[in-house]
């Protein structure tokens, strides 16, 4: 299995530009989580998702962020628009569970975004 | 919601010595404690977890210790080397969101 899939692996764009970040999990796997990381805030979950359904997007900053999943091997992340602040790296991760995030969990290798 | 604090935030120790990162959490239901090694540049990676119903854990060089009632967890790493320099994130189930919480990262700087 090739793992947790993310592109692009880098993106660098202006400020006010909308940004898609996408996540294919490991297949078999129920649950897929979207995290940020910067220095300043460390990894924080923005959204997750049981049997493609969002379950808490409590950490979702703002409205101008959305995330989807329209089946199990595929989620999106989109900024629009985007701003210099939300420059990070973002993490997809799955794990095998159907209906808690106690399994393991395996990270994909990020997005690097820059919003300049 | 849940609250880990983790500390050090930095860590340099001596080749062959041993290394302690700490954390403490807030939610009394918590019972999932993974910690993740991230090496420059690389995706975190469980390297070793833990359940509410034991104390500790052991693999290899690495081991966790579990304190419910004090709600602190401790990462153990024996004759500690290079490549095991990284950032070490503990996290904690957050049982209202059911889902994890992180720590804020311990630089772990291993000199040989």
């Amino acid at each position: 299995d090739a793992g947790v899939i993310q592109s692009p692996r880098h993106e660098v764009t202006e400020m006010g530009q909308e940004v898609t970040l996408r996540c294919k999990p490991i297949s078999g796997h129920n649950s897929l989580f979207w995290y940020r990381q910067t220095m300043m805030r460390g990894l924080e979950l923005l959204i997750y998702f049981n049997n493609n359904v969002p379950i808490d997007d409590s950490g979702m900053p703002e409205d101008r962020f959305s995330a989807k999943m329209p089946n199990a091997s595929f989620s999106t992340l989109k900024i629009q628009p985007s701003e210099p602040r939300d420059s990070a790296v973002y993490f997809c991760a799955s794990s095998l569970s159907s209906g808690s995030p106690r399994d393991t969990q395996y990270f994909g290798p990020g997005t690097r975004l820059t919003v300049l | 919601g849940e609250n880990v604090e983790q500390h050090p935030s930095t860590l340099s120790v001596q080749e062959g010595d041993s290394a302690v990162i700490k954390c403490t959490y807030s939610d009394s239901a918590s019972n999932y404690f993974p910690w993740y090694k991230q090496e420059l540049g690389k995706r975190p990676q469980l390297i070793i977890d833990i359940r509410s119903n034991v104390g500790e854990k052991k693999d290899q060089r690495i081991a966790v210790t579990l304190n419910k009632t004090a709600k602190h967890f401790s990462l153990h790493i024996t004759e500690t080397q290079p490549e095991d320099s990284a950032v070490y994130f503990c996290a904690a189930m957050d049982t209202g969101r059911r889902a994890l919480t992180f720590g804020s990262g311990t630089r772990l700087q291993v000199q040989p």
